[in-house]
């Protein structure tokens, strides 16, 4: 069965710190990455998405993500994190044939200012 | 920007009662999902729709059922509910236009149930 892992449940970094936030998936056909944000008291939201071209991709609010095939990984990383950073960030992925979205458990972040 | 809202946005409720959660949504979405969110499980899916007489289970259908009402509205039901139920619900939505599997999906704001 497909699955979506996200190892680090909860970071706390310090305003400037940069951040890396990993993203596993388990299936071997063609996929779609996604990274979702969710600040406090918000939707859901997306950060970004990839779907095919240039794996290292570029969202909102200075995000990014690699997608590295042969790792099955889709990390993302911010080089600087602000305070408004602390939000909860969900990988997500869909994948041919299902047309389901399968989440990550989501990965806490808070900033310290 | 409430393209996606969800009623009621709260509810407390007993063991055994039905309970109802709307979605309605003005992005004129054909596709719409329930999922609901525990802490340290993320969001699970439990009914996706891609038209009004589509309806498909997801991974945790058991205890839940759906209707939808029209294109833009789509109700998760949960007959008879437990304390094991209680949890953060999102409805959400997606064009379907970028091929399906590229598709953004738009959140609405979640409702927060308590089964006691």
């Amino acid at each position: 069965a497909q699955s979506v892992s996200q190892h680090n449940h909860h970071v706390i970094l310090s305003e400037a710190a940069s951040l890396e936030l990993g993203c596993n998936y388990s299936y071997g056909g063609t996929v779609n990455l996604f990274w979702y944000v969710q600040y406090p008291g918000q939707h859901l939201q997306l950060l970004l998405k990839y779907f095919s071209g240039d794996p290292l991709v570029k969202g909102i609010k200075g995000f990014e993500a690699e997608f590295i095939k042969s790792k099955f990984s889709f990390n993302l990383r911010k080089p600087s994190v602000q305070w408004s950073d602390t939000a909860e960030y969900f990988c997500a992925v869909s994948t041919s044939g299902t047309y389901k979205y399968i989440f990550g458990t989501g990965t806490r972040l808070k900033v310290l200012a | 920007d409430a393209d996606v809202t969800q009623t009621p946005r709260n509810r407390i409720t007993k063991t055994g009662k039905r309970i109802m959660l709307e979605c309605s949504q003005t992005k004129g979405h054909d596709r719409m999902y329930w999922y609901r969110q525990d802490p340290g499980l993320g969001l699970r899916l439990i009914y996706y729709s891609f038209d009004v007489k589509d309806i498909n289970k997801g991974e945790i259908s058991d205890g839940y059922s759906v209707s939808r009402q029209a294109q833009a509205k789509f109700s998760l039901s949960l007959e008879s509910a437990i304390p094991n139920q209680t949890a953060l619900y999102f409805c959400a939505t997606s064009s379907g236009l970028a091929g399906g599997l590229a598709d953004t999906q738009y959140f609405g704001p979640g409702t927060r149930l308590t089964v006691l």
